[in-house]
């Protein structure tokens, strides 16, 4: 596709409930990235992938945060048993190469709901 | 840790009127630094950035200087116009991490005609 595409757009979980958050990058894109963003708050880092391999998940807030990419492209950041403080917008973000060189394309986000 | 801080907000203009977004930030070694936009409805876009000290970003009128000095990466634009109203997001990206973007809690602007 032409941007980052993320799904669904919106999401609303019951507490307690798991959720699935899909993000597909710009094809080739070799980095990919998760950021959570609260209300009002500017983004903060959730994790990195370079093609399949995760190589920075120190944001991941608790172990009820999992993220994956197997083969490299899509990428899932599931949520366990979700909490009210869950409730914020999920950005996906990829580089062609080193984000540090190359510019980040962001998706348009997921809006996670928790009720 | 490293971090931004931007000048918080609203900013509310007239159209033509000048704008100035203060941006400092906190980190070790030699950051790149960036201003991100987010139009209603969109997603975040790249609006300009800088590599190195002293070096000018500039896109669409908007400009920033990299100020190592001051620590600051103030963003400009001489003349706003209704079509500038969005979020500004200043971030930085550590010399020493993967390139991950921390960024300020962002700046709303609105322009009034």
């Amino acid at each position: 596709g032409a941007g980052v595409s993320q799904s669904p757009r919106y999401k609303v979980a019951k507490r307690g409930q798991d959720v699935a958050l899909r993000c597909d990058p710009i094809s080739g894109h070799v980095s990919l990235f998760w950021y959570q963003q609260a209300l009002g708050q500017g983004p903060e880092f959730l994790t990195y992938f370079q093609n399949e391999a995760q190589l920075d998940k120190s944001g991941l807030p608790s172990d009820r945060f999992f993220a994956e990419r197997p083969e490299g492209s899509v990428s899932t950041l599931k949520i366990q048993r979700t909490q009210q403080e869950d409730s914020a917008v999920y950005l996906c973000a990829s580089s062609l190469q080193d984000p540090r060189n190359t510019e980040a394309f962001f998706g348009q986000g997921t809006r996670l709901t928790v009720v | 840790g490293d971090s931004v801080t931007q000048m918080e907000g609203p900013v509310t203009l007239s159209e033509e009127a000048f704008l100035t977004i203060n941006c400092t930030y906190t980190a070790t070694g030699y950051p790149s630094l960036f201003w991100y936009v987010q139009y209603p409805g969109e997603g975040l876009q790249l609006l300009l950035k800088a590599t190195k000290a002293d070096d000018k970003g500039s896109n669409k009128g908007f400009e920033a200087t990299y100020r190592k000095e001051t620590t600051s990466f103030h963003l400009e634009k001489g003349s706003v116009q209704v079509s500038d109203s969005a979020v500004y997001f200043c971030a930085l990206s550590s010399s020493s991490n993967t390139g991950k973007l921390i960024f300020g809690q962002g700046t709303t602007l609105q322009v009034k005609p």
